[in-house]
């Protein structure tokens, strides 16, 4: 069945370093691609996406490009700040699924960026 | 700010009773969904209604139920509760029938505690 694998946290960093998380996918089609960000105490927010293969979502300095090939679409973001520490989740939604749900989830991944 | 509300926030309650949770979609969407995110099994899908009726049912117990009405609110209703329906329950909702590429708005989410 359709999955997603996400790297362990937490992820800790210094204030302006390099940030990538890994995620990885199984599908039967086509999926769409969804990297979501839950802040402390909050819901799930939509960080950005992509619906093909090759498209580069982005958004707040946040960037994943959809890589078929390697059915992969990492998060990046070049100079992270105090302020992104949360738990980041890569979604698939996949139109060919036979399964009952849509949406499925990776198990998140916790950044924590220090000052 | 999402557009989705829940209620309550937070809900302390005993096993073997019965709460219900409600959630209102943004403006204009025709989809609620109902996840529950808990500590060891990560955020899990639970149900889908559109316009009125289920679509899509994941991993949702017997024992737990749903329903949207005329005016496209929800509720989920969780019975018979044990210890393990501990968990952070959330509501989130879509333009339209949630199609693969369909955003999907999530809500603050209703802190279930069960003891």
């Amino acid at each position: 069945g359709d999955s997603v694998t996400q790297m362990e946290g937490p992820v800790t960093l210094s204030e302006e370093a390099f940030l990538t998380i890994n995620c990885t996918y199984t599908a039967t089609g086509y999926p769409s691609l969804f990297w979501y960000v839950q802040y402390p105490g909050e819901g799930l927010q939509l960080l950005l996406k992509a619906t093909k293969a090759d498209d580069k979502g982005s958004n707040k300095g946040f960037e994943a490009t959809y890589r078929k090939e390697t059915t992969s679409f990492h998060l990046e973001k070049g100079s992270v700040q105090v302020s992104d520490s949360a738990v980041y989740f890569c979604a698939l939604s996949d139109p060919y699924t036979s399964g009952t749900y849509k949406y499925i989830f990776g198990t998140g991944t916790r950044l924590k960026v220090l000052a | 700010d999402s557009g989705v509300t829940q209620t309550p926030k937070h809900l302390i309650t005993a096993t073997g009773q019965r709460v219900t949770l409600r959630c209102s979609p943004r403006s204009g969407d025709l989809s609620v969904y109902w996840y529950q995110q808990s500590l060891d099994q990560g955020l899990q899908f639970l149900i889908q209604y559109y316009n009125g009726e289920e679509r899509a049912k994941g991993n949702i117990l017997e024992r737990f139920s749903a329903q949207q009405f005329p005016d496209l609110h929800s509720e989920l209703n969780l019975s018979s509760l044990e210890l393990g329906d501990s968990a952070l329950y959330f509501c989130a909702s879509s333009a339209t029938s949630g199609g693969a590429r369909e955003t999907q708005y999530f809500g603050p989410g209703t802190r279930l505690l069960v003891l």
